[in-house]
């Protein structure tokens, strides 16, 4: 089984700021990743997909980066609608196609 | 409008069964690999289960494997999740969730029910 590793646990930021989350892979995976965000009772909404492509309605300010094995999501300027915890999937290997990394919580510094 | 719609959580002791259901609207249900998600309080998604669009293949996470059942019904939009031998550690809320890209399995989730809680308690 692929694991994914994300890092931080917990990132404290101001609004404006940029911020980057970072997303190890246990083996390479292309770019076979996705980064969601989940805000509190809330379902999962996905952000990012192969890597780098932004999903339908996704703001600019997100992006994503990587392949192989390290990838990251920057926000380019945090906004207060971006505070929730943000998680990482690959969908690169079967059968266990696909693992979630154990999330990246952003708050308010 | 796509909409994804849980239901059939509940409270049930362990070693007891519960079978969920998913009814969809919005989209060519038969056509796409359709999944189920758990996510444990406090914890990070898990990917459960998924049924291809005509039900050919079917895969199981090992900690669920041999206790849960997925199916669909592609005349009914439904798909469901029959949970048997469930332990303490199944608790979470359940969430169907559809694939991105239809009918393919390398490719993330794009959309989500609102889930429904599983509780497995004495």
């Amino acid at each position: 089984e692929i694991m994914m590793t994300q890092t931080p646990a917990t990132l404290s930021a101001s609004p404006g700021e940029r911020v980057t989350l970072s997303c190890r892979a246990s083996q390479r995976i292309n770019s076979d990743l996705a980064w969601y965000q989940q805000k509190p009772g809330q379902t999962p909404r996905l952000l990012i997909y192969d890597a780098s492509t932004r999903a339908t309605t996704i703001p600019a300010r997100f992006s994503g980066s990587g392949s192989g094995t390290e990838f990251t999501l920057t926000i380019s300027s945090l906004q207060s609608d971006d505070f929730a915890i943000y998680y990482c999937q690959q969908y690169f290997n079967w059968p266990s196609l696909w693992t979630f990394g154990q999330g990246t919580k952003v708050e308010i510094k | 409008e796509v909409q994804l719609v849980e239901s059939g959580g509940g409270l049930v002791k362990p070693g007891g069964s519960l079978r969920l259901s998913c009814v969809v609207s919005g989209f060519t249900f038969s056509s796409y690999t359709m999944i189920w998600v758990r996510q444990a309080p406090g914890k990070g998604p898990e990917w459960v289960s998924s049924v291809s669009s005509m039900s050919v293949y079917i895969d199981y996470a090992d900690s669920v494997k041999g206790r849960f059942t997925i199916s669909r019904d592609n005349t009914q939009n439904s798909l469901y999740l029959q949970m048997n031998s469930l332990r303490a550690e199944d608790t979470a809320v359940y969430y169907c969730a559809r694939v991105k890209d239809f009918d393919s399995s390398k490719t993330p989730f794009d959309y989500w029910g609102q889930g429904t809680l599983v509780t497995v308690s004495s």
